[in-house]
């Protein structure tokens, strides 16, 4: 069963405190691995698509990695306004539905 | 403009009524999908139309109708409302099958009292 698990649950970082978000999956065939962002109250915003192991993307504090097991959301000297839900989905080859982790809760303090 | 709207964006309701939430996309998308979160933040696909047509139908009571009268719209009809539809419901689009992935809308917080 295609399955996907973000940890930690929830991180805390200090201003400027760089750190990593996993996601680890399994799937039937990789189609592609989505990283969203979820403010409260709000639908999931898209950041990236990942489609092979090795790609790497990049935007402002982010850089979302990808290996044929796991992904990892790079937050580098992150802010206040980075506080969020960060959510992992995958997308197998057969159909287009998007299967989701439950989400990583960052809460960064100035 | 909103590229993905929903209405309403809260609904409470009491046990056994029926009631529906309409979704519109203005992206030119052919797909459209409604989600469900539970109270832990997990997002579970339920239905999704491809040009109007059902392509997933996932293990969804079938008091949940989905209706796409075009592509532009996919609405979602739930009847004899019980207390664990609370949930936020989010409807969301994309261009070619999720590959590219999704815009989702604000979501609707039901509640079932």
């Amino acid at each position: 069963e295609d399955q996907v698990t973000q940890s930690p649950e929830a991180l805390r970082l200090q201003e400027g405190e760089s750190s990593s978000l996993n996601c680890s999956y399994t799937v039937s065939g990789l189609r592609g691995l989505f990283w969203y962002r979820q403010d409260p109250g709000k639908g999931p915003e898209f950041l990236f698509t990942l489609y092979s192991a090795g790609e790497e993307k990049e935007k402002e504090r982010l850089k979302a990695t990808l290996t044929k097991k796991e992904s990892f959301l790079h937050i580098t000297a992150p802010k206040p306004e980075d506080s969020a839900t960060y959510l992992c989905a995958v997308q197998a080859n057969q159909g287009g539905k998007l299967i989701f982790g439950q989400g990583t809760e960052l809460s960064v303090k100035p | 403009d909103t590229a993905v709207s929903q209405t309403p964006k809260y609904l409470v309701t009491q046990m056994g009524n029926d009631k529906s939430i309409k979704c519109e996309q203005n992206l030119g998308h052919d797909t459209m999908y409604w989600y469900k979160q539970d109270s832990k933040k997990f997002l579970k696909i339920m239905f999704s139309y491809n040009n109007k047509e059902l392509i997933i139908n996932e293990t969804v009571p079938n008091r949940f109708s989905p209706k796409s009268p075009d592509k532009a719209h996919l609405n979602l009809h739930i009847n004899s409302l019980e207390l664990g539809d609370s949930a936020v419901y989010f409807c969301a689009s994309s261009p070619d099958r999720g590959h590219y992935g999704y815009t989702f809308g604000s979501g609707t917080r039901l509640t079932v009292v």
